[in-house]
C-alpha cells in the first residue's frame, strides 16, 4: 500500500527566507507525486506534480520539487517565502492505473513571520 | 471555468441526525472523488465515481455513508445516522478522463456532529 510521510507538522520561516518542506513516500512502482496547498477557508490547490521525466518539477507560485527515487523523497522548495505562502501543504502519492486514488500526507502548516 | 462547488460549507448536527453533502464537479469531468479529513489526521480517500458508476468505494467507513451520483453530474454524500467520529472536513474533487489529469478540489464541507 502506498503511504506518505511529512515529518514536519509545523514550520516557521521568516519572510524572504528559503523554504524546504520534506516528503517521503512509499510505493511499489514509479509513483505519481503531488504537492497541494490549502489556504485558510479554501480548497486544495495543486502546486505541482511529477509523473515522469525531469526529476526537478516547477510549479505555480515559484515552488519547485525534486523527485529522488533513491531517497523516496519529493521535497518542496521555494527560494524566497512571501507572507502569502502561509498555508498548509500536503504531499500526496497517486497510483497509476487509470485514476487518481491519492494518498495524502498529514500536512505541514507553514507560518511566515515578518 | 467554474470550479468544484460544495454545499454546505459548514454543517452542525446532533448525533443520530442525517446530513447530506452535495458536490458539483467541473463540467465535463467524468471522475468525481470524495475525501475526508478528520481533525489532525490525513486526508483520506472515501470513494470514486466514473460518471454515475461507483468505481471504488473502498474508503467508505461503514454503511452509514451513502454516496450517489445520479445522471453523472452532481454527487451527494449522505450520513445517516451521524456519529461523533464523523466530524471532519469532507472534500470533493473532480478530474478529466486521462490518467494524469489532476484533481480539482472544492473548498470542503466542515461537518460537526455534537
Amino acid at each position: 500500500a502506498q503511504s506518505v510521510t511529512q515529518p514536519d507538522i509545523h514550520i516557521t520561516v521568516s519572510e524572504g527566507a528559503s523554504l524546504e518542506l520534506r516528503c517521503n513516500y512509499s510505493y511499489g512502482a514509479t509513483p505519481y507525486l503531488f504537492w497541494y496547498v490549502q489556504s485558510p477557508g479554501q480548497g486544495l490547490q495543486l502546486l505541482l506534480k511529477y509523473f515522469s521525466g525531469d526529476t526537478l518539477v516547477q510549479g505555480i507560485k515559484g515552488f519547485e520539487a525534486e523527485f529522488k527515487r533513491s531517497q523516496s523523497s519529493f521535497n518542496l522548495r521555494k527560494p524566497s517565502v512571501h507572507w502569502s505562502d502561509a498555508a498548509e501543504y500536503f504531499c500526496a502519492v497517486g497510483a497509476s492505473g487509470g485514476y487518481q486514488k491519492v494518498t495524502f500526507g498529514i500536512g505541514t502548516k507553514l507560518q511566515v513571520i515578518p | 471555468e467554474a470550479g468544484v462547488t460544495q454545499f454546505p460549507s459548514h454543517s452542525v448536527i446532533e448525533k443520530g441526525q442525517t446530513v447530506t453533502l452535495r458536490c458539483d464537479p467541473i463540467s465535463g469531468h467524468d471522475n468525481l472523488y470524495w475525501y475526508r479529513r478528520v481533525m489532525g489526521k490525513e486526508i483520506k480517500f472515501l470513494l470514486h465515481f466514473v460518471k454515475e458508476s461507483k468505481q471504488d468505494e473502498s474508503g467508505m467507513p461503514n454503511n452509514r455513508f451513502l454516496a450517489e451520483r445520479t445522471g453523472g453530474t452532481y454527487s451527494t454524500l449522505k450520513v445517516q445516522p451521524a456519529e461523533l467520529e464523523d466530524s471532519g472536513v469532507y472534500f470533493c474533487a473532480s478530474s478529466q478522463t486521462w490518467e494524469t489529469s489532476p484533481l480539482h478540489f472544492g473548498n470542503g464541507t466542515r461537518l460537526t456532529v455534537t
